[in-house]
């Protein structure tokens, strides 16, 4: 199975902060990345595709980059609804399909 | 707009069954792959299990293998997963998703049917 490693596992940042969080596949996976966005209470949002390609209706301070095993996502100016868990997910080589561990952010 | 809603969760004594289902509404529903995906408490998302758009290919995460069966009826626009020989450790939310695209992203979720597996 492919192991997803997100870093850091929290983080703490104040809204208007530029904000990467990364996230490490156990061996390669090409473009087969793909970010979400978790409230408590709520369904998982879909933030990033494909590694870069940001899904309709989300907003441009989401940017997603990487191929290969290594990849960022990464919020220019953090808003208040922002504060959030963000999980990667690997669709290359499946079943299973894993995610990471998780990235909390959290107001500082 | 595309609505997945789940509904059957509730408490389950351990050994015993469970049901969860999740109706569709706002997309060709014969199109797309369907997964289940959970969450327990405190901690991440975890991927559960897939069909296929026509029901003829499933496959299942380990901790669920041989336990857990996916289906779906695409007359009624339904997923389905029948939990059997329920353990403690598969006390989470239980979501669906629509899979979607070639690199089958999960583009729709429903809101969640909890599960607790307790005596």
């Amino acid at each position: 199975d492919i192991q997803m490693t997100q870093s850091p596992s929290s983080l703490s940042a104040s809204v208007g902060d530029r904000v990467t969080i990364t996230c490490r596949a156990s061996q390669t996976i090409s473009n087969y990345l793909n970010w979400y966005q978790h409230k408590p209470g709520t369904a998982p949002k879909l933030l990033i595709f494909a590694a870069s390609n940001l899904q309709t209706g989300v907003p441009s301070r989401f940017s997603g980059s990487g191929s290969g095993t290594d990849f960022t996502l990464t919020i220019s100016s953090l808003q208040p609804e922002d504060f959030a868990t963000y999980y990667c997910q690997q669709t290359y080589i499946t079943p299973p399909i894993t995610f990471g561990q998780g990235t909390r952010l959290e107001i500082k | 707009q595309v609505q997945l809603v789940e509904s059957g969760g509730g408490v389950a004594q351990p050994g015993r069954s469970l049901r969860l289902s999740c109706e569709a509404s706002g997309f060709t529903f014969s199109g797309n792959a369907m997964h289940w995906v959970r969450q327990a408490p405190g901690k991440g998302l975890e991927w559960v299990a897939v069909i296929s758009n026509d029901g003829s290919r499933q496959h299942y995460a380990d901790s669920v293998k041989g336990r857990f069966t996916i289906s779906r009826d695409n007359s009624r626009n339904t997923l389905y997963v029948e939990m059997s020989s329920l353990r403690a450790e598969d006390t989470a939310v239980y979501y669906c998703a629509r899979g979607s695209g070639s690199y089958d992203y999960f583009d729709h979720w429903g809101q969640g049917s909890p599960v607790t597996v307790s005596s």
